[in-house]
């Protein structure tokens, strides 16, 4: 089986503008969550989507938001962003049921 | 608010020796806890987990420790191995449709 996909790899934006970034779970996998992590902090929680409803949701300001499509493909937007907002986003999935996440090799994002 | 707790941001090891990570939780609702790995710009990859009615999970060299009453699970490693350099983040979650909270990590390095 193909493993969790993310795109894109890297992306440069500057504070004020939004972006979009896209994760494929693994075939099967109807749950999707999503992670910032940032030096320090770990990975923090932002939301979780099961069947294209948001399931779970993490302390992050309402500029991150997320959608899941019925092919289970997900994607989370920020808007406004800010230079705080340079992170790893990693997006992991995983069967109905089960505990153990998949992880993708996440998306890298630089704000100036 | 950080429900899991890695208070060693780092730790360095002999090789052949035994590693010791360590995790602190807040959370007495907490169920199932995990151990992922992560290696740079790679996802994190899980481990181990073990859930909270047993004390003790062990797969090969890896072995998790549960502590109910103090809030405290480790992760050993033994032996050491320089490919076992990374960062080992502790996670766990309350119910299965929860969602799982991770702490910040301890970078581990096996000197050879």
């Amino acid at each position: 089986k193909a493993g969790v996909t993310q795109t894109p790899r890297y992306l440069i934006k500057t504070r004020g503008q939004q972006v979009t970034l896209s994760c494929s779970p693994i075939s099967g996998h109807r749950s999707v969550s999503w992670y910032q992590q940032t030096p320090g902090q770990g990975l923090q929680f932002l939301f979780e989507y099961f069947s294209e409803t948001q399931r779970n949701k993490g302390n992050f300001p309402g500029r991150f938001s997320g959608r899941q499509f019925s092919n289970s493909r997900s994607e989370m937007n920020v808007s406004t962003l800010e230079l705080g907002d340079s992170a790893l986003y990693l997006c992991a999935s995983r069967a109905g049921g089960t505990d153990t996440q998949y992880f993708g090799p996440g998306t890298r994002l630089t704000v100036l | 608010d950080q429900q899991v707790k890695q208070n060693s941001p780092s730790l360095s090891v002999q090789e052949g020796r035994i590693s010791i990570l360590n995790c602190d939780y807040t959370n007495s609702m907490f169920d199932y806890f995990l151990w992922y790995k992560k290696y740079p710009a790679e996802g994190p990859t899980f481990l181990i987990s073990i859930s909270s009615i047993k004390d003790k999970n062990e797969d090969g060299r890896f072995t998790v420790f549960l502590n109910k009453s103090a809030k405290h699970l480790s992760l050993h490693i033994v032996p050491s191995q320089p490919g076992d350099s990374a960062v080992y983040f502790c996670a766990a979650r309350k119910t299965s449709y929860d969602k799982v909270i991770f702490g910040p990590g301890t970078s581990l390095s096996v000197i050879p």
